[in-house]
């Protein structure tokens, strides 16, 4: 069971458009469409923004966008606002029954 | 509205057993499944445990496996995680977390307990 990965760190300035990679294999990111984000703020529970790769939770602004191409998942955040710094995890269901997150990406906004 | 509250937690030393308690309200607890996320301070999300809607199907990580049991009672719309043999490295913010669909899992965590923290030293 290992975590799936994520780069550490991102930055973007306001207003730009930035894309963070989760990269899994075919037994958990490749292999269905459960691949969920999660946004943390610091001291924050994570909440849920992004689940079935692509379908947004209630209430998350549509500048948030998700997409998969073979075993590695994307979360797109467009018109960056000081308000998306925080960390992001992607989390994927594996064949083993499991769910498996990244380590986590921590989203500066410059 | 849909909550999760959490209770249990607090420091033991290696080997000690504890057990963590998740009460849900705001929704129909005894059609979704609930999952136990953890994570060590500074460090990422872990997930550990998970148990379908009627409890007949639990599923765990092999970090935790044979050591700590996931349980619910319908009746009382609670979740259980029973912690035994505890070690320095599950040191961690315990969350339960509600999964999105209906008899499920669809493996995402729409709705999160407050966490509560289990620190295991001597």
């Amino acid at each position: 069971q290992s975590a799936l990965t994520q780069p550490a760190s991102v930055s973007g300035s306001p207003g730009q458009s930035i894309t963070l990679s989760c990269t899994g294999t075919s037994s958990d990111v490749g292999n269905d469409n459960l691949v969920s984000w999660y946004q943390q703020h610091p001291g924050q529970v994570p909440k849920l923004l992004i689940y079935e790769v692509s379908k947004r939770s209630p209430g998350i602004s549509s500048r948030f966008s998700g997409s998969k191409s073979g075993n590695t998942a994307s979360l797109t955040i467009s018109g960056l606002q000081a308000e998306d710094e925080a960390d992001y995890y992607c989390c994927s269901y594996a064949v083993s029954r499991t769910w498996l997150f990244g380590g986590g990406t921590k989203l500066t906004v410059l | 509205q849909e909550t999760l509250v959490q209770s249990g937690g607090g420091v033991v030393q290696p080997g000690a057993s504890l057990r963590l308690s998740c009460v849900a309200s705001g929704f129909s607890f005894n059609v979704y499944g609930i999952h136990w996320v953890r994570q060590a301070p500074g460090k990422g999300l872990e997930w550990v445990a998970f148990i379908r809607s009627d409890g007949n199907e639990r599923y765990y990580a092999d970090s935790v496996k044979g050591r700590l049991t996931i349980s619910r009672d319908n009746y009382k719309d609670t979740v259980f995680l029973q912690m035994n043999s505890l070690r320095p490295d599950d040191t961690s913010v315990y969350y339960c977390a509600k999964d999105l669909k209906v008899r499920g899992p669809a493996g995402a965590f729409d709705i999160w307990g407050q966490g509560t923290m289990v620190v295991v030293s001597s």
